[in-house]
């Protein structure tokens, strides 16, 4: 069964100090991996799908990468407005829906 | 804004009730998707539908329904309403199914008290 398991639960950061939020998972065949934002009571907000490990994308402060069996969402110099829980999910090979993981929620101090 | 639309924004009723959560997908998409988001459990697929047809089932009780219609609005119908069901239900699309991103909407709060 595909799992997917986002590590911290919870993450509280001074605004400027970067970190690392760690999406790990086991699939019979990754088709895709997806990682989303989401503020308390919106829908989640799309940031990066990454197909293949070694794979790298960034936007902004934001930088997303991929291995066989995780994915890391780094956020450099952080400020309070990226204050949201971040979502990953993955899309098998087969005629699946995407599985996601729980999340971490995390906190921006100014 | 993910060009999602979906109404109510909230819905307050009562337990044994039955409701119907509406969505619109972005221009152009064909895939719509069902999720249930509480907060133990995180977001849980339900039901896909591609170009008005049935694609994939998730956990989905079999007290709650859904369908896409031609002009490829979807409609998510819970009857039987329990207070378990109170959760945030969120619709997404994309353009055809597979690995095309999915953009969700704003969701529906549905509280059943």
């Amino acid at each position: 069964e595909d799992q997917v398991t986002q590590s911290p639960e919870a993450l509280r950061l001074q605004e400027g100090e970067s970190s690392s939020l760690n999406c790990s998972y086991t699939v019979s065949g990754l088709r895709g991996l997806f990682w989303y934002r989401q503020d308390p009571g919106k829908g989640p907000e799309f940031l990066f799908t990454l197909y293949s490990a070694g794979e790298e994308k960034e936007k902004e402060r934001l930088k997303a990468t991929l291995t066989k069996k995780e994915s890391f969402l780094h956020i450099t110099a952080p400020k309070p407005e990226d204050s949201a829980t971040y979502l990953c999910a993955l899309l098998n090979s087969g005629n699946t829906p995407l599985v996601f993981g729980k999340g971490t929620r995390l906190s921006v101090i100014a | 804004d993910s060009g999602v639309t979906q109404t109510p924004k909230h819905l307050i009723t009562a337990t044994g009730q039955r409701v119907t959560l509406r969505c619109s997908p972005r221009s152009g998409d064909l895939s719509v998707y069902w999720y249930q988001q509480s907060l133990d459990q995180g977001l849980q697929f339900l039901i896909q539908y591609y170009n008005g047809e049935e694609r994939a089932k998730g956990n989905i009780l079999e007290r709650f329904s859904a369908q896409q219609f031609p002009d490829l609005h979807s409609e998510l119908n819970l009857s039987s309403l329990e207070l378990g069901d109170s959760a945030l239900y969120f619709c997404a699309s994309s353009l055809q199914g597979g690995r095309d991103t999915q953009y969700f909407g704003p969701g529906t709060r549905l509280t059943v008290l």
